[in-house]
């Protein structure tokens, strides 16, 4: 069974440009999720996917958008980057049927900077 | 507005001690709390949990308290070992099925002097 895997492990951006991050959810799972991770706190929920339509949003703006694929695999991308964005952008999968729902699987996350 | 909150940014405890890692929420609609540690360059990994109908969940040396009136809950490591040095992660969740979304403290960095 494989983890969650995300790419690429670290990205440096220019304000203003876009990026595409990528996630690979663990088998069997067909929810993911997207968290931001400043530092010093703790990761904030950006949005959350389940066969392939949005079904949740946190307090993030438009320029913020995602996209799940039918393999459950996912993407968030960001227009417009700007110096806030800078973080450590977390994707999470979880599977939604049964009492195992509550837990959510991690990757190791992507460094994104914003020079 | 943060809805769960870790006011202790670090803990520092001796081996073989209990680690003990607190944790406040705001809305009572939550119904399952979680804790999750985080070493550096790793994403966090899922710890214990515990239903909001419950008010102890233990795992070996992880323990979870749950003090709904207080709408507090805790961690206790016994005995602490230094591979527990790591931030820990309070989080919680409501909602079913795929709607369900988890809200995170700020977290607790818990260093184990050996």
């Amino acid at each position: 069974e494989t983890g969650v895997t995300q790419s690429p492990t670290h990205l440096i951006k220019t304000r203003g440009q876009q990026v595409t991050l990528r996630c690979s959810s663990q088998s069997g799972h067909n929810t993911v999720s997207w968290y931001q991770q400043a530092l010093g706190q703790g990761p904030q929920f950006i949005f959350q996917y389940y066969r392939e339509e949005e079904n949740g949003r946190g307090n993030f703006p438009p320029r913020f958008s995602g996209l799940q694929f039918p393999n459950y695999s996912s993407e968030l991308n960001v227009n417009a980057l700007e110096l806030d964005d800078s973080a450590l952008y977390l994707c999470a999968s979880r599977p939604t049927a049964g009492t195992a729902n509550t837990e959510a699987f991690f990757g190791q996350g992507t460094r994104l900077t914003v020079v | 507005d943060q809805q769960v909150k870790q006011n202790s940014p670090s803990l520092s405890v001796q081996e073989g001690r209990i680690s003990i890692l607190n944790c406040d929420y705001t809305n009572s609609m939550f119904d399952y709390f979680l804790w999750y540690k985080k070493y550096p360059a790793e994403g966090p990994t899922f710890l214990i949990s515990i239903s909001s109908i419950k008010d102890k969940n233990e795992d070996g040396r992880f323990t979870v308290f749950l003090n709904k009136s207080a709408k507090h809950l805790s961690l206790h490591i016994v005995p602490s070992q230094p591979g527990d040095s790591a931030v820990y992660f309070c989080a919680a969740t409501l909602g079913s099925g795929s709607a369900r979304q988890l809200t995170f403290g700020s977290g607790t960095q818990l260093t184990v002097l050996p």
